[in-house]
């Protein structure tokens, strides 16, 4: 697995952008960026993946550097809640595992 | 409604008991997997199974069994072995080899 890098924590304020960054700069070409996160107690929740475009769904958008050495997860409007950790993962191309290390501890503020 | 299964939410057990752990799904996954997570910690992959009657060792299998006799089903035994096996277990199902794994509620173990 290619490893990442993510800030600890971080605030937001309720109705405004979170943008949470990635750093994943040993990734190999064909392998994928996902985004998971885990609301406290619970298990953890896909949200997004993607390769080299931006990716968006119900829940949030991807941006990937062109280089592919970044990325960040954008919650367009955060609500509390939104506050969560939330988990970069680069599986290995032919990896059956998901490896979550510490994430970002997301807090949405009123 | 589609999903994934864990019982109980909480568990207590005496220390040198073994205890089994439930997981069920009816999303028609083969592929299940058990992960442990420690306060503060990320998941850590104890065991996954690819298929019916076929189970392989994850990070951290050392203390841990289980069996996959049905698609559905994926049971884990915390046995004596475990040294420190308190924690949450999660389980999870996802189409073998795509990485958009589906989580239970999770079981919080903790043993006396």
């Amino acid at each position: 697995d290619a490893k990442t890098t993510q800030p600890p924590s971080m605030d937001c304020a309720e109705g405004r952008a979170a943008n949470l960054p990635c750093n994943h700069s040993t990734i190999s070409g064909n392998e994928y960026v996902y985004w998971y996160r885990q609301i406290h107690s619970q298990g953890p929740q896909y949200i997004i993946h993607g390769l080299k475009n931006n990716e968006t769904n119900e829940m949030a958008s991807l941006i990937i550097t062109e280089d592919r050495k970044s990325s960040t997860l954008i919650l367009p409007h955060a609500t509390l809640r939104d506050t969560a950790v939330y988990y970069c993962i680069v599986p290995g191309s032919n990896d059956y595992k998901l490896s979550f290390g510490a994430g970002t501890t997301v807090t949405v503020r009123a | 409604d589609g999903g994934i299964t864990q019982s109980p939410k909480y568990l207590f057990r005496k220390e040198g008991q073994n205890v089994t752990l439930s997981c069920e799904q009816n999303l028609n996954h083969d592929a299940m997997y058990w992960y442990r997570q420690d306060p503060g910690q990320g998941l850590r992959l104890i065991y996954y199974s690819q298929i019916v009657n076929d189970f392989q060792k994850g990070d951290i299998a050392e203390g841990y069994s289980v069996s996959r006799e049905k698609k559905e089903s994926f049971p884990l035994t915390v046995t004596s072995a475990q040294k420190n096996p308190t924690a949450f277990y999660l389980c999870a199902s996802s189409i073998w080899l795509d990485n958009e794994q589906f989580f239970g509620p999770g079981t919080r173990l903790t043993v006396l």
